[in-house]
Protein backbone atom coordinates (compact mmCIF):
# COMPACT_ATOMS: atom_id res chain seq x y z
CA UNK A 1 0.00 0.00 0.00
CA UNK A 2 0.73 3.50 -0.52
CA UNK A 3 2.12 5.59 2.75
CA UNK A 4 1.03 8.70 2.49
CA UNK A 5 3.14 11.36 5.19
CA UNK A 6 2.25 14.57 5.96
CA UNK A 7 4.06 17.30 7.73
CA UNK A 8 3.35 19.07 9.92
CA UNK A 9 1.24 17.24 12.32
CA UNK A 10 -0.18 20.38 13.36
CA UNK A 11 0.67 23.66 13.16
CA UNK A 12 0.01 27.44 14.98
CA UNK A 13 -0.97 30.29 13.33
CA UNK A 14 -2.77 33.77 13.31
CA UNK A 15 -5.72 35.05 10.94
CA UNK A 16 -3.56 36.00 7.68
CA UNK A 17 -0.72 34.10 8.07
CA UNK A 18 0.29 32.28 4.88
CA UNK A 19 -0.07 28.18 5.87
CA UNK A 20 1.75 25.89 3.86
CA UNK A 21 0.81 21.85 4.66
CA UNK A 22 3.08 19.15 2.73
CA UNK A 23 2.18 15.52 1.94
CA UNK A 24 4.43 12.71 0.91
CA UNK A 25 3.54 9.83 -1.25
CA UNK A 26 5.65 6.16 -0.52
CA UNK A 27 5.64 5.86 -4.44
CA UNK A 28 5.39 7.96 -7.24
CA UNK A 29 1.39 9.20 -7.69
CA UNK A 30 0.78 11.22 -10.92
CA UNK A 31 -1.15 13.77 -9.79
CA UNK A 32 -3.81 12.33 -8.57
CA UNK A 33 -3.85 13.39 -4.94
CA UNK A 34 -6.59 15.25 -3.02
CA UNK A 35 -7.09 17.42 -0.13
CA UNK A 36 -9.58 17.71 2.35
CA UNK A 37 -11.06 19.87 5.40
CA UNK A 38 -12.34 18.63 8.28
CA UNK A 39 -13.78 20.14 11.29
CA UNK A 40 -15.14 18.88 14.62
CA UNK A 41 -17.67 16.69 14.19
CA UNK A 42 -18.21 17.24 11.03
CA UNK A 43 -17.89 15.42 7.77
CA UNK A 44 -14.75 16.17 5.68
CA UNK A 45 -14.86 18.41 2.67
CA UNK A 46 -13.36 18.17 -0.81
CA UNK A 47 -10.52 21.40 -1.33
CA UNK A 48 -8.20 20.46 -3.96
CA UNK A 49 -8.29 17.19 -6.58
CA UNK A 50 -6.12 16.30 -9.11
CA UNK A 51 -3.38 17.54 -6.97
CA UNK A 52 -4.41 21.25 -8.07
CA UNK A 53 -8.00 21.43 -8.95
CA UNK A 54 -9.92 23.86 -7.16
CA UNK A 55 -13.45 22.21 -5.91
CA UNK A 56 -15.98 24.26 -7.27
CA UNK A 57 -17.50 26.59 -4.07
CA UNK A 58 -13.90 26.59 -2.49
CA UNK A 59 -12.57 29.51 -1.60
CA UNK A 60 -9.27 30.76 -3.92
CA UNK A 61 -7.35 31.00 -0.90
CA UNK A 62 -6.87 27.47 -1.17
CA UNK A 63 -4.30 26.01 -4.11
CA UNK A 64 -2.13 22.99 -4.22
CA UNK A 65 0.44 21.85 -5.94
CA UNK A 66 3.00 19.21 -6.54
CA UNK A 67 3.50 15.91 -9.07
CA UNK A 68 4.86 12.20 -8.06
CA UNK A 69 6.02 12.47 -4.64
CA UNK A 70 5.46 15.54 -3.20
CA UNK A 71 1.88 17.57 -2.52
CA UNK A 72 1.45 20.97 -1.05
CA UNK A 73 -1.69 22.78 0.37
CA UNK A 74 -1.33 26.17 0.50
CA UNK A 75 -3.78 29.16 2.57
CA UNK A 76 -2.63 32.40 1.03
CA UNK A 77 -4.35 34.24 4.16
CA UNK A 78 -5.95 32.41 6.62
CA UNK A 79 -8.98 32.81 8.06
CA UNK A 80 -10.83 32.22 11.46
CA UNK A 81 -12.89 29.54 9.71
CA UNK A 82 -10.05 27.76 8.00
CA UNK A 83 -8.86 26.30 11.88
CA UNK A 84 -9.32 22.52 10.98
CA UNK A 85 -7.69 19.44 10.27
CA UNK A 86 -6.77 19.04 6.81
CA UNK A 87 -6.02 15.53 4.75
CA UNK A 88 -4.80 14.45 1.61
CA UNK A 89 -5.46 11.42 -0.14
CA UNK A 90 -3.89 9.61 -2.89
CA UNK A 91 -6.24 8.58 -5.59
CA UNK A 92 -3.51 6.31 -7.30
CA UNK A 93 -4.96 2.95 -6.34
CA UNK A 94 -6.68 0.72 -3.98
CA UNK A 95 -6.19 0.53 -0.64
CA UNK A 96 -6.68 4.35 -1.03
CA UNK A 97 -4.84 5.82 1.73
CA UNK A 98 -4.71 9.24 3.69
CA UNK A 99 -2.21 11.19 5.72
CA UNK A 100 -2.47 11.82 8.48
CA UNK A 101 -3.63 14.94 9.19
CA UNK A 102 -2.83 18.01 9.87
CA UNK A 103 -4.11 20.42 12.98
CA UNK A 104 -3.99 24.30 11.94
CA UNK A 105 -4.72 25.95 15.56
CA UNK A 106 -4.32 29.27 16.87
CA UNK B 1 -28.86 18.57 -4.70
CA UNK B 2 -26.63 15.83 -3.45
CA UNK B 3 -27.63 14.04 -0.33
CA UNK B 4 -25.97 11.02 1.73
CA UNK B 5 -27.52 10.36 4.63
CA UNK B 6 -26.01 7.04 6.75
CA UNK B 7 -27.64 4.59 8.96
CA UNK B 8 -27.58 1.38 10.98
CA UNK B 9 -24.84 2.12 13.65
CA UNK B 10 -25.27 1.23 17.13
CA UNK B 11 -23.37 -0.42 19.98
CA UNK B 12 -22.43 -4.26 19.18
CA UNK B 13 -20.65 -6.63 21.40
CA UNK B 14 -17.28 -7.77 19.94
CA UNK B 15 -17.47 -10.62 17.44
CA UNK B 16 -21.47 -9.61 16.42
CA UNK B 17 -22.32 -8.28 13.26
CA UNK B 18 -23.96 -4.86 12.27
CA UNK B 19 -24.76 -3.32 8.60
CA UNK B 20 -24.82 0.36 7.97
CA UNK B 21 -26.86 1.95 5.04
CA UNK B 22 -25.78 5.02 2.74
CA UNK B 23 -29.33 6.15 1.05
CA UNK B 24 -28.17 8.50 -1.74
CA UNK B 25 -30.07 11.08 -3.43
CA UNK B 26 -29.45 14.24 -5.95
CA UNK B 27 -27.02 12.39 -8.72
CA UNK B 28 -27.13 9.64 -10.76
CA UNK B 29 -26.44 6.72 -8.55
CA UNK B 30 -25.83 3.92 -10.67
CA UNK B 31 -23.02 5.26 -12.19
CA UNK B 32 -20.87 6.42 -9.46
CA UNK B 33 -18.36 5.16 -7.41
CA UNK B 34 -19.13 4.78 -3.94
CA UNK B 35 -16.90 4.41 -0.87
CA UNK B 36 -17.06 3.70 3.04
CA UNK B 37 -13.92 5.62 5.07
CA UNK B 38 -14.15 5.58 8.95
CA UNK B 39 -12.31 7.37 11.99
CA UNK B 40 -12.12 6.37 15.18
CA UNK B 41 -11.98 8.80 18.12
CA UNK B 42 -9.22 11.14 18.06
CA UNK B 43 -7.74 9.67 14.85
CA UNK B 44 -7.40 9.94 11.12
CA UNK B 45 -9.49 8.89 8.39
CA UNK B 46 -8.95 5.34 7.59
CA UNK B 47 -10.76 4.07 3.83
CA UNK B 48 -12.69 1.07 4.19
CA UNK B 49 -14.41 -0.67 1.18
CA UNK B 50 -14.96 0.93 -2.38
CA UNK B 51 -16.94 0.12 -5.24
CA UNK B 52 -17.14 0.95 -9.01
CA UNK B 53 -20.32 2.81 -10.34
CA UNK B 54 -20.26 0.17 -13.28
CA UNK B 55 -20.66 -2.82 -12.01
CA UNK B 56 -16.72 -3.30 -10.66
CA UNK B 57 -15.02 -5.07 -8.17
CA UNK B 58 -15.55 -4.65 -4.37
CA UNK B 59 -12.32 -3.55 -2.83
CA UNK B 60 -11.91 -3.88 1.03
CA UNK B 61 -8.97 -2.62 2.93
CA UNK B 62 -6.59 -5.23 4.79
CA UNK B 63 -8.29 -4.24 7.99
CA UNK B 64 -11.40 -5.26 7.29
CA UNK B 65 -11.58 -8.02 4.56
CA UNK B 66 -12.90 -10.77 5.11
CA UNK B 67 -15.19 -9.50 7.29
CA UNK B 68 -16.85 -6.52 5.73
CA UNK B 69 -18.75 -6.38 2.76
CA UNK B 70 -19.94 -3.27 0.88
CA UNK B 71 -22.61 -3.95 -1.41
CA UNK B 72 -25.05 -1.52 -3.64
CA UNK B 73 -28.93 -1.88 -4.64
CA UNK B 74 -29.13 0.64 -7.66
CA UNK B 75 -32.86 0.63 -7.43
CA UNK B 76 -32.94 1.66 -4.17
CA UNK B 77 -29.95 4.50 -4.69
CA UNK B 78 -28.67 2.57 -1.52
CA UNK B 79 -24.98 1.66 -0.13
CA UNK B 80 -24.31 -1.14 2.32
CA UNK B 81 -21.35 -2.32 4.51
CA UNK B 82 -22.00 -5.77 6.28
CA UNK B 83 -20.15 -6.02 9.29
CA UNK B 84 -19.46 -9.33 10.65
CA UNK B 85 -17.08 -10.58 13.28
CA UNK B 86 -16.38 -6.93 14.72
CA UNK B 87 -13.90 -6.12 16.81
CA UNK B 88 -13.31 -3.28 19.41
CA UNK B 89 -10.82 -1.48 16.91
CA UNK B 90 -13.42 -1.30 14.55
CA UNK B 91 -15.21 1.71 16.46
CA UNK B 92 -15.63 4.46 14.67
CA UNK B 93 -17.83 6.73 12.94
CA UNK B 94 -18.51 5.28 9.31
CA UNK B 95 -18.92 8.05 6.43
CA UNK B 96 -20.36 6.75 3.14
CA UNK B 97 -18.40 9.15 0.23
CA UNK B 98 -19.29 9.62 -3.32
CA UNK B 99 -16.56 9.75 -5.92
CA UNK B 100 -16.28 12.96 -7.75
CA UNK B 101 -16.60 11.13 -11.37
CA UNK B 102 -17.63 8.25 -13.23
CA UNK B 103 -14.38 6.38 -12.38
CA UNK B 104 -13.34 4.12 -10.19
CA UNK B 105 -10.64 6.14 -8.95
CA UNK B 106 -11.00 9.57 -8.21
CA UNK B 107 -11.65 12.55 -5.28
CA UNK B 108 -14.71 12.17 -2.62
CA UNK B 109 -16.60 15.43 -3.32
CA UNK B 110 -19.62 14.52 -1.01
CA UNK B 111 -19.77 12.89 2.27
CA UNK B 112 -22.77 11.64 4.23
CA UNK B 113 -23.14 12.89 8.07
CA UNK B 114 -21.73 9.76 9.40
CA UNK B 115 -22.89 6.97 11.67
CA UNK B 116 -20.90 5.86 14.85
CA UNK B 117 -20.35 2.18 15.34
CA UNK B 118 -19.30 1.46 18.94
CA UNK B 119 -17.96 -2.46 19.86
CA UNK B 120 -17.90 -3.14 23.22
CA UNK B 121 -19.06 -5.41 25.59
Amino acid sequence: AIQMTQSPSSLSASVGDRVTISCRASQGIGNDLSWYQQKPGKAPKLLIYAASSLQSGVPSRFSGSGSGTDFTLTISSLQPEDFATYYCLQDYNYPRTFGQGTKVEI
Amino acid sequence: EVHLSESGGGLVQPGGSLTLSCAASGFTFSTYAMNWVRQAPGKGLEWVSGFSGSGGPSLHADSVRGRFTISRDNSKNTLYLQMNNLRSDDTAVYFCAKGKSQVILDAFDFWGQGTMVTVSS
